[in-house]
């Protein structure tokens, strides 16, 4: 059974620090992997989505890798600003067919302070 | 577009009674997803839908559980009889077939049942 981990829970940083979230999932076999941001409140945002043949997509300041042998996935946040500040989730589609069900990690709350 | 639409965005109720959640996909997506969101569970999905047919029900807690797609521009998720444990967010999402994993998400409804 498909497992997703996100570790740390919590993380706090100065702005400008350059920062990495971490997501790891048990089994390789995935179709993709997808960060998303939630906002307080709020519903998600995607903001990449990595194929299994892919190995990273960037988007500005924010570039996530997959390395699916090892079962992790890395999101990069480079510069950080207070803006930054939110909880980030990644979740995974299982490589099954026309599955639609994402697994879901339970996320990383990101404080950037000013 | 405007995005995915729900409503109502705060729902405070009591034990017993009937409550109706409601979405609107954004036009043209022909998946449509609801999630369950808690402190401690993270994101469940409860159900899916495919060009309006129900696909995956697996999630959904218990028969005081149903939801509807009548068409492709509606949905709802009914709880009856609510209980004080069905609080939590609940999140619609849509998405297209071709972007596997890719999904808009609504902001939310928050549900209290007391």
């Amino acid at each position: 059974k498909q497992e997703v981990t996100q570790i740390p829970a919590a993380l706090s940083v100065p702005e400008g620090e350059n920062l990495v979230l971490n997501c790891s999932f048990t089994d390789s076999a995935i179709y993709n992997l997808q960060w998303f941001r939630q906002d307080p409140g709020k519903g998600l945002t995607s903001l990449l989505l990595i194929q299994s043949s892919q190995r990273e997509q960037t988007s500005g300041r924010l570039n996530a890798s997959l390395d699916k042998s090892s079962g992790r996935s890395t999101l990069y946040i480079a510069a950080s600003q207070p803006g930054d500040s939110a909880t980030y989730l990644c979740a995974v589609i299982p490589n099954a067919g026309n599955n639609r069900k994402l697994i879901w990690g339970l996320g990383t709350s990101l404080a950037v302070n000013p | 577009d405007a995005g995915v639409i729900q409503s109502p965005r705060h729902e405070v109720t009591e034990m017993g009674q009937e409550v109706t959640l409601r979405c609107k996909p954004i036009s043209g997506h022909d998946y449509l997803f609801w999630y369950r969101q808690t402190m401690m569970r993270g994101l469940e999905l409860l159900i899916y839908f495919n060009n309006n047919v129900p696909i995956d029900d697996s999630g959904m807690p218990e028969d005081r559980f149903s939801a509807k797609m009548p068409n492709a521009s509606f949905s709802t998720l009914k709880i009856q009889p609510s209980e004080p444990r069905d609080s939590a967010v609940y999140f619609c999402a849509s998405s297209l077939a071709r972007l596997a994993g890719e999904l808009f998400f609504g902001e939310g409804s928050r549900l209290t049942v007391l």
